[in-house]
């Protein structure tokens, strides 16, 4: 079965300093990742995706992500965080044997940034 | 740029009785999904539509049925609602939702309560 995990309820950073939010995957095929950050009542939005090519990914607001396939993960990184990081990050993955379609969640993690 | 766009944004409803959700993907978006959220919850697929036909079916009750038009809007019609089908329903849309390298952009959901 395809699945997500993100070992982490809750991340605390101070403003300025890097940030990481951890993702692992557990797949058959090659996985197609993503991440999303939901703010309050509000929907998700779209960060980032790995495809294929370069393991390193920027995209959206400063985030970027590696995708390191050894070691099955896609953690999503910022050099420098700021308070308007803080919200709630999904990390999903879409696979063949999934029927491409759907996006598979992880559980989130509650990022907050502390002035 | 033009988002998905779902209506209503709030409902609430009584046990048994039906509720109508409906979704307008992003301009020449051909593809569906919906999801559900329930509170502290990571997003769960229900069903998606790819060029008006259904493409996968994911952990949508039997008591939930959902459509999309030949404008290609979609509509999720819930019948004899329960009070556990309170949640955050979300739709997102893409362009080409076959290959799995498309990105899904989410609405900003529509939360129902059942009371």
């Amino acid at each position: 079965a395809q699945s997500v995990a993100q070992p982490e309820d809750q991340v605390n950073v101070a403003e300025g300093n890097p940030l990481t939010v951890k993702c692992t995957y557990s797949v058959s095929g090659n996985p197609y990742l993503f991440w999303y950050v939901q703010y309050p009542n509000r929907g998700l939005q779209f960060l980032l995706k790995y495809i294929t090519g370069d393991n390193l990914v920027k995209g959206s607001y400063g985030f970027e992500a590696e995708f390191n396939k050894s070691q099955t993960s896609f953690h999503l990184k910022k050099p420098s965080a700021l308070v308007s990081d803080s919200a709630l990050y999904f990390c999903a993955v879409r696979t063949r044997s999934g029927g491409y379609n759907k996006l598979i969640f992880g559980a989130g993690t509650r990022l907050a940034v502390h002035p | 740029a033009a988002g998905v766009i779902q209506s209503p944004r709030h409902l609430i409803k009584e046990k048994r009785e039906t509720a109508t959700l409906k979704c307008y993907p992003i301009p020449r978006h051909d593809t569906v999904y919906w999801y559900q959220q329930g509170p502290g919850q990571d997003p769960q697929f229900l069903i998606s539509f790819y060029e008006k036909m259904q493409s996968d079916k994911g952990s949508i009750p039997d008591r939930f049925s959902a459509q999309q038009f030949s404008d290609y809007h979609s509509e999720l019609n819930m019948s004899s609602l329960e009070l556990g089908d309170s949640a955050l329903y979300f739709c997102a849309s893409s362009l080409g939702g076959q290959q799995g390298t498309d990105t899904q952009y989410f609405g900003p959901g529509t939360r129902l309560t059942v009371l």
